[in-house]
């Protein structure tokens, strides 16, 4: 699997946007970017995943270099509630089923 | 609750016991995974299964037997566990491509957990 690398942690005041960024160097033509987020005490959840085009959902938005070698999360207007370790992932888009996690960016949001 | 149920939520076993933690899922994927995660460590693939075969072993020791009889159930038997063993065990599932292998936008599901304590 293609290697992706993230800061170790991150820090944000509340109701700032916050831009996670995510270097994939090693990124191939098939693989999809997805990004997750771990909640203490929970396990992982989907945030937004994208291929080429920039995308936008109603928890962030993924922007995608236009050479794919890096993408970037943001978050709109963070709130105590988005502390979480994030999770930038490739997913190969020509099959098989693995989904490598690395460690990470512990994003702390603060008053 | 996000369709992905995991049973027990904590469980405190000694190294000559035998258990099982139970993972359920009620979104019609039929892709299962198992993860461990243990702390300060990135979450480790264990088993994928689809469409009820298995089609990653990670490497993981015999002492974890999983078990999947159908697309919405899977188990992990533990047995001669050690303590290093002690983790979080996650279970997550995906939709599968018709071909029986993911896309690359199949996303996981994740349940909330099974904290492992091994004594």
């Amino acid at each position: 699997d293609a290697k992706t690398t993230q800061p170790n942690s991150m820090e944000s005041n509340e109701e700032e946007p916050v831009h996670l960024p995510c270097n994939h160097s090693t990124i191939s033509g098939t693989d999809y970017i997805h990004w997750y987020r771990q909640l203490p005490s929970q396990g992982p959840e989907y945030v937004i995943h994208g291929l080429t085009s920039n995308v936008n959902n109603r928890m962030a938005s993924l922007a995608i270099a236009e050479d794919r070698k890096s993408s970037t999360l943001i978050l709109h207007r963070a709130t105590l509630r988005d502390a979480a370790v994030y999770y930038c992932i490739l997913r190969d888009g020509g099959g098989g089923n693995k989904l490598t996690f690395g460690t990470g960016t512990q994003l702390k949001v603060e008053l | 609750e996000t369709g992905v149920t995991q049973t027990p939520r904590h469980l405190v076993m000694g190294m000559t016991n035998k258990k099982s933690l139970k993972c359920e899922q009620h979104l019609g994927h039929n892709a299962m995974y198992w993860y461990k995660q243990s702390a300060k460590k990135p979450l480790e693939l264990m088993f994928v299964y689809n469409f009820k075969e298995q089609t990653e072993n990670n490497s993981v020791p015999s002492r974890f037997s999983p078990e999947c009889p159908n697309s919405s159930h899977l188990f992990l038997h533990l047995h001669t566990l050690q303590p290093e063993d002690s983790a979080l065990y996650l279970c997550a599932s995906s939709q599968s491509g018709t071909s029986g292998r993911a896309s690359g936008a199949n996303v996981l599901t994740f349940g909330a957990g099974s904290r492992l304590t091994v004594l």
